[in-house]
């Protein structure tokens, strides 16, 4: 089984919907990512928590919200899509300490389009 | 300016070559820098860290120049298996916080 899961894979929703999308994870890392791709432009940091009571916004975090409802689960909502939120989106978790919390584990991640 | 800029590519080569991606990042204080792979649509790999002294994963050789602010992948030995888009990223300040380029894409052929 997989060690970083995300559901949907794929999902088409209509401007104005409220979507979420959901990370869970089985390899007991505290810290966790949510991140999104468009072509061109790279993977950007949405919103990141370190541990259950810590929540971060991260590089573009406007139009999105998160929760981490518990150690291995954080999920990442749109309150309201639009166009321009269409990307792929990937869900990584790092462990805490050493030199080793520098290595993210991603999600196999969830294609969002919003028509 | 980004953060970390890379050629997008893509670099075609054949089995069998040498190829080589270059990268730079503009914040000085960046402390760690990495190599992910990233295969088409999948999700990002860690390749491999890179160190100040250079290391060398088999046929992956990554280098560190923090003067230039510049860091390479060497792969030698190129198989089609290598085919993929290798990302630049680097850590600055908070821990585990990274900072990805856009990808170089390789394609390697027969």
């Amino acid at each position: 089984d997989a060690d970083v899961t995300q559901t949907p894979r794929n999902r088409i929703t209509k401007t104005g919907k409220r979507i979420m999308l959901e990370c869970s994870q089985t390899k007991g890392h505290d810290r966790m990512y949510w991140y999104r791709q468009d072509p061109g432009l790279g993977l950007r940091l949405i919103y990141y928590s370190f541990d259950v009571k810590d929540i971060n916004k991260g590089e573009i975090s406007d139009g999105y919200s998160v929760s981490r409802q518990a150690q291995a689960k954080f999920s990442l909502s749109l309150e309201s899509a639009i166009p321009n939120q269409t990307a792929l989106y990937f869900c990584a978790t790092s462990d805490r300490d050493g030199t080793s919390s520098y290595e993210q584990y991603f999600g196999p991640g969830t294609r969002l389009t919003v028509t | 300016r980004k953060e970390v800029e890379q050629d997008p590519g893509p670099f075609n080569v054949p089995e069998g070559a040498t190829v080589a991606f270059n990268c730079t990042y503009s914040n000085s204080a960046s402390q760690s820098f990495f190599w992910y792979r990233q295969d088409c649509r999948k999700e990002p790999k860690l390749l491999m860290s890179v160190y100040s002294s250079g290391n060398e994963d088999g046929r992956f050789t990554a280098q560190l120049n923090r003067a230039s602010q510049y860091i390479s992948l060497l792969i030698r030995d190129s198989k089609l298996s290598d085919s993929a888009t290798y990302l630049c990223v680097v850590s600055t300040g908070t821990a585990s916080k990274l900072t990805f380029g856009t990808g170089t894409r390789l394609q390697v052929t027969l």
